[in-house]
C-alpha cells in the first residue's frame, strides 16, 4: 500500500496570514495521464469532511480562491493564501492511484 | 443538492453481523462511483470500500476484505455496506460519499453526515 506522511501535524495558524501543509506519498502519484492522484479534505469540528482539492490541483465546487494545491509524483502541498477563523479543522491528504485508497495522518490546524 | 443519508449503524457484539445502507438523492446516482470511509472514535479516516457507477468494479481495503461486502442498488438510489464478522477494531463512524467525477474513481467528494457503529460485547 502507498503510505501517506503530512508535515506538520499541528499548525497554529494566525487570521490573514498564509499557511501551507505537506504531503508525501511513498510512491509517485502521477498517472499515465499527466494527473496527480492526490485529494485534500478538510474535517471541521463536528462534521465530516469536505473536499477541497481533487487531482493535485482543482478545487472542489464552491471552495474559496484562497485554498491552493501543488505538487507532482510524491511531493505535495495545500496552501491557504490568507487564513480565516472558519479554515480550523483537521486537513487530510488522500492518495487515489492504487485502489487500496489511503489517507495521511491530518493535519490540525488551529487559530494561535 | 447532493444528500447522502446513512442508516443501520448501531451496537453489535463481536462476530455479529450489520448492514449499512446509504439513501441518495440529488444526483443522478446510477452515474457516480461511490465510497464507504470510517473514522474510528478520535482517530484519522480510513477508506473501507468503492464500488463503480456500473457495479463492476469492487475494492476493499485489507482490514475488511472477506469480511464486508460493498453493494448498490441503482432503482433504488442506494449504497449498502454489509458487515460480517464484525471485531471490535471496527467501530467507527461510517461515512458513505460520492465520486467527484462521473464514471470515473477520482475521490469522495460529497459525504454524508455518518452512521456510529459500535462493537461491543
Amino acid at each position: 500500500d502507498i503510505v501517506m506522511t503530512q508535515s506538520p501535524l499541528s499548525l497554529p495558524v494566525t487570521p490573514g496570514e498564509p499557511a501551507s501543509i505537506s504531503c508525501r506519498s511513498s510512491q509517485s502519484l502521477l498517472h499515465s495521464n499527466g494527473y496527480n492522484y492526490l485529494n485534500w479534505y478538510l474535517q471541521k469540528p463536528g462534521q465530516s469532511p469536505q473536499l477541497l482539492i481533487f487531482l493535485g490541483s482543482n478545487r472542489a465546487s464552491g471552495v474559496p480562491g484562497r485554498f491552493s494545491g501543488s505538487g507532482s509524483g510524491t511531493d505535495f502541498t495545500l496552501k491557504i493564501s490568507s487564513v480565516e477563523a472558519e479554515d480550523v479543522g483537521v486537513y487530510f491528504c488522500m492518495q487515489v492511484l492504487q485502489t487500496t485508497f489511503t489517507f495521511g495522518p491530518g493535519t490540525k490546524v488551529d487559530i494561535k | 443538492q447532493v444528500q447522502l443519508v446513512e442508516s443501520g449503524g448501531g451496537v453489535v457484539q463481536p462476530g455479529r453481523s450489520l448492514r449499512l445502507s446509504c439513501a441518495a438523492s440529488g444526483f443522478t446516482f446510477s452515474g457516480f462511483a461511490m465510497y464507504w470511509v470510517r473514522q474510528a472514535p478520535g482517530k484519522g479516516l480510513e477508506w473501507v470500500a468503492v464500488i463503480s457507477f456500473d457495479e463492476i468494479n469492487k475494492y476493499y481495503a485489507d482490514s475488511v476484505k472477506g469480511r464486508f461486502t460493498i453493494s448498490r442498488d441503482n432503482s433504488k438510489n442506494t449504497l449498502y455496506l454489509q458487515m460480517n464478522s464484525l471485531r471490535t477494531e471496527d467501530t467507527a463512524v461510517y461515512y458513505c460519499a460520492r465520486d467527484v467525477r462521473q464514471q470515473l474513481v477520482c475521490g469522495p467528494d460529497d459525504w454524508g453526515q455518518g452512521t456510529l457503529v459500535t462493537v461491543s460485547s
